[in-house]
């Protein structure tokens, strides 16, 4: 298994600000992955982030609204830029260990007003 | 597009029965199966992952593969109110890829 560590777990921000939410795993991985969780829905897969290169975002999602670092093996940020209140949900961080599961960060719940 | 279906519910139980909870997926090839337990306001906590087609039991949880039907189910049995929360099918086609389904909202009623 892996442990993720994730903050903060909560804010509330004003429109138009930036969040940055940090992941810290207990272990080296290759890719950590982002997701959001808008209420009472599932899983959206934002981006891949890759040491050592660009991270890999998913269609609707851009670099500019959501960049990302990933500056070692195991530490990743990801940012919310120039928020509005569509941006108000839950976002996970995700690793993939060499067990093949995936394991998650305790979340992020995020309010913008 | 890869896509994994499961009933939004709510599925209510009475405690002690047990629950039953689908899930199907249409991408051929994949490989790797896994049920997430969601409580509100938490992360999706990891509790099946099954591989081969079969049951593969742990506990209280059976977790059921038909690749030939694309269809994975979860079995909670003896049903405890402390099992009421989402659960998320999950599917894996290659790599570290996951797709996850909208969730099946379990009540577990005392």
């Amino acid at each position: 298994s892996a442990v993720i560590s994730q903050k903060p777990s909560r804010d509330i921000c004003q429109r138009g600000t930036s969040l940055t939410i940090q992941c810290q795993v207990d272990s080296q991985v290759t890719m950590m992955f982002w997701y959001r969780q808008q209420p009472g829905q599932s899983l959206t897969l934002i981006a891949t982030a890759n040491q050592g290169s660009e991270a890999t975002y998913e269609s609707g999602f851009v670099i500019d609204k959501f960049p990302i670092s990933r500056p070692n093996l195991t530490f990743s940020t990801l940012t919310v830029s120039n928020m509005s209140p569509e941006d108000s949900s839950i976002y996970l961080c995700s690793v993939v260990p060499g067990t093949g599961k995936a394991f998650f960060g305790q979340g992020t719940r995020l309010t913008v007003v | 597009q890869k896509e994994v279906e499961q009933n939004s519910g709510p599925l209510s139980v009475p405690e002690g029965a047990i629950a039953s909870l689908n899930c199907t997926y249409s991408d051929r090839v994949s490989q790797s199966f896994f049920w997430y337990r969601q409580y509100s306001g938490k992360s999706p906590e990891l509790i099946m992952s099954i591989y081969s087609n079969g049951d593969k039991e742990d506990g209280r949880f059976t977790a059921q593969l038909n690749k030939a039907s694309q269809y994975v189910s979860l079995l909670i049995r003896d049903s405890q109110p402390s099992d009421s929360a989402t659960y998320l099918c999950a599917v894996n086609t290659h790599g570290q890829n996951f797709v996850f389904g909208p969730g099946t909202r379990l009540s577990v009623l005392p």
